[in-house]
């Protein structure tokens, strides 16, 4: 299996676009998981999915971000609009079966908003 | 909300060293996951443990569920080694969809 695939590996963009990552998760995992990741704030949850339904968003920062799972193998995170504070490394993270089982990460997406 | 918290922040290593790495939390969990980070970016589950110790190769993990702690050991360390590695718990109380994490320890291992 490749692993946790994340699109783009690196994404600039100005403030105020719209910016979308991409996520396939190993097959056979039913869980996936978003992450964000700053010098600041560390490593945060940002939303779950369990067999492609939203568990958990309460880690979604605001209104801007939106993540959906339309299909067992494909997950996108969207901004809209960016802010500079966006910028960060994004994570997708797989499993089988939520947090009760070993995560596999993706090489992570870095995000700079100008 | 759990607090984790992780010392040392920083530690310095000669190669051969015996190494522990210490995580804290203040609620009761389901879970806790050692994770480690590479240099260049990339995370790697190390373990996920609920009880006891597991080891594999030179890393041996233990938690004390009743003292709220759990140390990451590594044995012979050798440069390779040298990441950040971050502690994670997932709270248990019937909602275990929160992971949270400590700030992370960044090793490195001088030959």
């Amino acid at each position: 299996d490749a692993g946790v695939i994340q699109s783009p590996r690196h994404e600039v963009t100005e403030m105020g676009q719209e910016v979308t990552l991409r996520c396939k998760p190993i097959s056979g995992h039913n869980s996936l998981f978003w992450y964000r990741q700053t010098m600041m704030r560390g490593l945060e949850l940002l939303i779950y999915f369990n067999n492609n339904v939203p568990i958990d968003d309460s880690g979604m920062p605001e209104d801007r971000f939106s993540a959906k799972m339309p299909n067992a193998s494909f997950s996108t995170l969207k901004i809209q609009p960016s802010e500079p504070r966006d910028s960060a490394v994004y994570f997708c993270a797989s499993s089988f079966e939520g947090f009760e089982n070993e995560q596999y990460f993706g090489p992570g997406t870095r995000l700079t908003v100008t | 909300k759990n607090e984790v918290e992780q010392s040392p922040q920083n530690l310095t290593a000669q190669e051969g060293e015996f190494i522990t790495i210490n995580c804290s939390y203040s609620v009761g969990i389901s879970a806790l996951h050692w994770l480690q980070q590479h240099p260049g970016g990339g995370i790697v589950s190390l373990f996920m443990l609920s009880s006891g110790k597991k080891k594999h190769g030179r890393l041996i993990a233990t938690i004390n569920i009743q003292e709220k702690h759990s140390s990451l050991h590594i044995t012979a360390s050798h440069p390779r080694d040298s990441a950040v590695y971050i502690c994670a718990v997932s709270d248990s109380g019937g909602s275990n969809y929160k992971l949270t994490f400590g700030k992370g320890t960044l090793l490195t291992v001088n030959p």
